[in-house]
């Protein structure tokens, strides 16, 4: 069965420092998602992203984040400048078609740790 | 706006145990209701989904059925295995806008052999 696949599976950064999360998306999925859970806190959506633009974003996606879909294959997510509290497990999801009817497929998650 | 309130974990069952986990909802207009499922080191997986009311979605032997009247959709199964150790996220799909998910905290299911 096709699956989202996420690379890194844990990332270690240093405060301040620039990171890219990547995610390939399953193949002929259209809508793709990142959401993130910090640890004991809920899953919260973060962006969805459709036809290469930014569909919607919550208030933490502010402009440290950016995502971009740099090829027909991968999606990534891009936080510019790290702080202590991005350290967060991050999930990147895609769907078929959206409405109500259509599931998201998540990956494994990259575990995201700032020092 | 739209939330997702989940029971309390962690769940320690004994195998073979009934197993239930609570997972109410609020939201405008009529979304549709998932369980997903997150085993260790994995990522979330579907397990079951209904989209309106009196929908009872099914799979695995868990079950869970969407009440609008009681705004629930609590997840069951007759009799558990260790294998079905998790954690367990209720998640509901807003009607509007880029239909996100929004997911309760997640209930970790330890079952005990």
């Amino acid at each position: 069965e096709p699956e989202v696949t996420q690379t890194p599976s844990h990332q270690v950064t240093q405060m301040g420092q620039e990171v890219i999360l990547r995610c390939v998306p399953i193949s002929n999925h259209l809508y793709f998602y990142w959401y993130r859970q910090i640890l004991g806190q809920k899953v919260e959506f973060l962006v969805s992203f459709y036809n290469n633009e930014i569909s919607e974003k919550s208030e933490i996606f502010d402009d440290q984040f950016s995502v971009e879909r740099p090829d027909g294959s991968n999606f990534t997510l891009k936080i510019r400048s790290t702080k202590l509290e991005d350290s967060a497990m991050y999930f990147c999801a895609s769907s078929e078609g959206q409405g109500l009817n259509q599931p998201q497929h998540f990956g494994d998650g990259t575990r995201l740790s700032i020092l | 706006g739209d939330s997702v309130t989940q029971m309390e974990g962690p769940v320690t069952l004994s195998e073979e145990a009934f197993l239930t986990i609570n997972c109410t909802y609020t939201a405008t207009g009529y979304p549709s209701l998932f369980w997903y499922v997150q085993y260790p080191g994995e990522g979330l997986q579907l397990l079951l989904k209904a989209t309106k009311a009196d929908d009872k979605g099914s799979n695995k032997g868990f079950e869970a059925t969407y009440r609008k009247e009681t705004t629930s959709f609590h997840l069951e199964k007759g009799s558990v295995q260790v294998s079905d150790s998790a954690v367990y996220f209720c998640a509901l799909t807003v009607t509007s806008g880029t239909y996100k998910y929004i997911f309760g905290t997640g209930t970790r299911l330890k079952v005990l052999a």
